[in-house]
């Protein structure tokens, strides 16, 4: 089945503790992003990666790095999470770009205290 | 940047009630979609369209790219057709970024 995979669902940490995100897709998708959905704000992007170590900033890329050593994963990375940064978390996959349909995993809410 | 804006923002429909959810865009896309994020949280892809007309059973949307908006309908709702749902572009001249709008929320009640 065709799937964009998350990593945890669920998380509740605090401040500083270093914590990763894993999104995993199996379409061989050239394009994956990273999006935070806060109240009354819809998604914004966080980062975004067109192919294998193409990576690059998206609107609200503070305090987050991502890496993109395999097509298939795309990891976000919280160095030193804050509470602001408590949200709903999405990754999505498409075939080139932005353009094409994207395919979104089932999400990841992360509290930071 | 691209402006995004969705209306209504909030919509209670009685089961069986038609709406129409709007998306206007500030600038010349390549790209549209729209979304459902069900109760649960899951973002589902509901239509991809650039321009013109499609229908997928009881919902069916318009884009009409020179006057830069589009048009979602839902026919005979359903409560299972609750939830928030989302346009989102990208607009000429970029392929690597997606404009989402911050949605309109339907309750559809019995």
């Amino acid at each position: 089945e065709a799937q964009v995979t998350q990593n945890p669902r669920y998380l509740i940490t605090v401040t500083g503790k270093k914590l990763t995100v894993t999104c995993s897709q199996n379409m061989n998708h050239e394009y994956m992003s990273w999006y935070r959905q806060d109240p009354g704000l819809g998604l914004r992007q966080i980062y975004y990666s067109m192919n294998v170590e193409v990576t690059d900033k998206g609107d609200v890329p503070e305090g987050y790095k991502v890496s993109r050593k395999e097509k298939r994963n795309f990891p976000l990375i919280l160095e030193s999470p804050s509470p602001n940064q408590t949200s709903l978390y999405f990754c999505a996959s498409s075939k080139t770009g932005a353009r094409q349909p994207q395919h979104f995993g089932d999400g990841t809410r992360l509290s930071i205290l | 940047g691209i402006q995004v804006e969705q209306s209504p923002p909030d919509l209670i429909l009685q089961e069986g009630a038609n709406s129409t959810l709007r998306c206007n865009f500030s600038d010349s896309v390549n790209n549209l979609q729209w979304f459902h994020q069900n109760p649960w949280g899951q973002l589902i892809n509901l239509f991809y369209i650039p321009s013109g007309t499609k229908q997928n059973g009881r919902l069916s949307a318009t884009t009409v790219a020179t006057e830069r908006y589009s048009l979602l309908y839902i026919s005979s709702s359903q409560t299972t057709d609750s939830g928030v749902y989302f346009c989102a572009v990208s607009y000429t001249g970029t392929a690597s970024k997606l404009t989402f709008g911050t949605g309109t929320r339907l309750q559809v009640t019995l």
